[in-house]
Formats: structure tokens, C-alpha cells, sequence
């Protein structure tokens, strides 16, 4: 068990629509992380956020947002679902800082399907 | 861009052998290098995070060696292990410690 953790853990639902991702990273670790890992692709960096700031941003579509709260938890937001963003969406968390090169610590994911 | 390379894409040994896959990456431009082992219906684990040339780390049964220099990185395993069976991912992290992953190595391990 990383210490990190995701909810839902799956999650089917219709093109057009939205849904909510949620993580919350380890204790003490201020740094999290999203990823997307589709079936054709391997694991893709969407975004950063550091301290409840977005510190850095990837591949990321438009219509998927993400914001970390107060209390470090983060969500990913993601809209007007397509077929194609059917993935494995995982959350990862680090212990954060200006120079951090400190190993991730990953949680369980949430398969999302979009019929 | 970072441009993360790891062969082979998979790997089939029997129990007892040794073996070893590399992750090549054209720059050094890079903070820090990191192995991740991921097994089937899990999260991927970190196994090393290395950052200097050079660097060599070790784990029971697992090393690992990094070179900047001409860009490469080598995962080494002992003895394979039916457990050892997973795909190893190795990723480069950025200032940000935004990591780019490669495409992996899977591995299976024969009893």
C-alpha cells in the first residue's frame, strides 16, 4: 500500500458527460500528480500541482481541469467524455519542493470507460 | 522533449536466470532517472531514483546503473523470480519532477 489513495475505483459512463476523479497523496507529501495510461499508450504526465498551485502541465486536453485543495487532496475534472478517453487514471504524490527528484509514490488508479 | 527508449518491450527467462533490459535516452538533460516495476492489477512501485553518472543502486536481487555520458541506464535482476514477473518502467524527471516514462520491458518469469 503506497499511502495514496483514489476513489472511485471504476467508473463507466456516457460520452458527452463529466466526471470527477479523485486522490489524496500520502501524508506529508505536498506534490501530486496525474497520469493517463490508455491501452495503446503507456503512462502519459497530465498535470502538477505543488502546494495546492499548478506547477507544471502535459499532454493535457482542454476539457480535462484539475485542482489541488487546502487539505492536499487533488480532483481531476474531466468533461464532454469521448470514447477515447476510456484509460487508467492514476494519481501519484511526492514529498514536493524546488528541486524534487524524489520517487513517486502511486495509487490504485480508477479505470474509467466511456461507452 | 524527453525521449525515453526501453528494450526489449518484453522478455521471457526461465526461474534462475539472470537478466537485464536498458532504457536509452538521446539527452542528458534531465534531473533525475527512475525505475518503476509494475505488476498486473497494481500500481506501479519505485525501485531507483538515480541522478548522477555513474550512480549504481541496489535492492536484494535488483541493480541498476546509469550512465549520462552516452545515455543509457541498465536494470540488472539475479536469479529471476516467478515474482519478479512485471513490467519495468524506467522515467525521466525533469526540475519539476515531471516524469516522462518510457514504453517499459515486460517481463515473464518461467517457473
Amino acid at each position: 500500500d503506497s499511502g495514496v489513495t483514489q476513489t472511485p475505483k471504476h467508473l463507466i459512463t456516457a460520452t458527452g458527460q463529466r466526471v470527477t476523479l479523485r486522490c489524496s497523496p500520502r501524508s506529508g507529501d505536498l506534490s501530486v500528480y496525474w497520469y493517463q495510461q490508455s491501452l495503446d499508450q503507456g503512462l502519459q504526465f497530465l498535470i502538477q500541482y505543488y502546494n495546492g498551485e499548478e506547477r507544471a502541465k502535459g499532454n493535457i486536453l482542454e476539457r480535462f481541469s484539475a485542482q489541488q485543495f487546502p487539505d492536499l487532496h487533488s480532483e481531476l475534472n474531466l468533461s464532454s467524455l469521448e470514447l477515447g478517453d476510456s484509460a487508467l487514471y492514476f494519481c501519484a504524490s511526492s514529498v514536493g519542493g524546488l528541486a524534487d527528484y524524489n520517487e513517486q509514490f502511486f495509487g490504485p488508479g480508477t479505470r474509467l470507460t466511456v461507452l | 522533449i524527453l525521449n525515453v527508449e526501453q528494450s526489449p518491450q518484453s522478455l521471457h527467462v526461465q526461474e534462475g536466470d539472470s537478466t537485464n533490459f536498458t532504457c536509452s535516452f538521446p539527452s542528458s538533460n534531465f534531473y533525475a532517472l527512475h525505475w518503476y516495476r509494475w505488476e498486473t492489477a497494481k500500481s506501479p512501485e519505485a525501485l531507483f531514483v538515480m541522478t548522477l553518472n555513474g550512480d549504481e543502486k541496489k535492492k536484494g536481487r535488483i541493480s541498476a546503473t546509469l550512465n549520462t555520458k552516452e545515455g543509457y541506464s541498465y536494470l540488472y535482476i539475479k536469479g529471476s523470480q516467478p515474482e519478479d514477473s512485471a513490467t519495468y518502467l524506467c522515467a525521466l524527471g525533469n526540475a519539476g519532477n515531471m516524469l516522462t516514462f518510457g514504453g517499459g520491458t515486460r517481463l515473464m518469469v518461467k517457473p
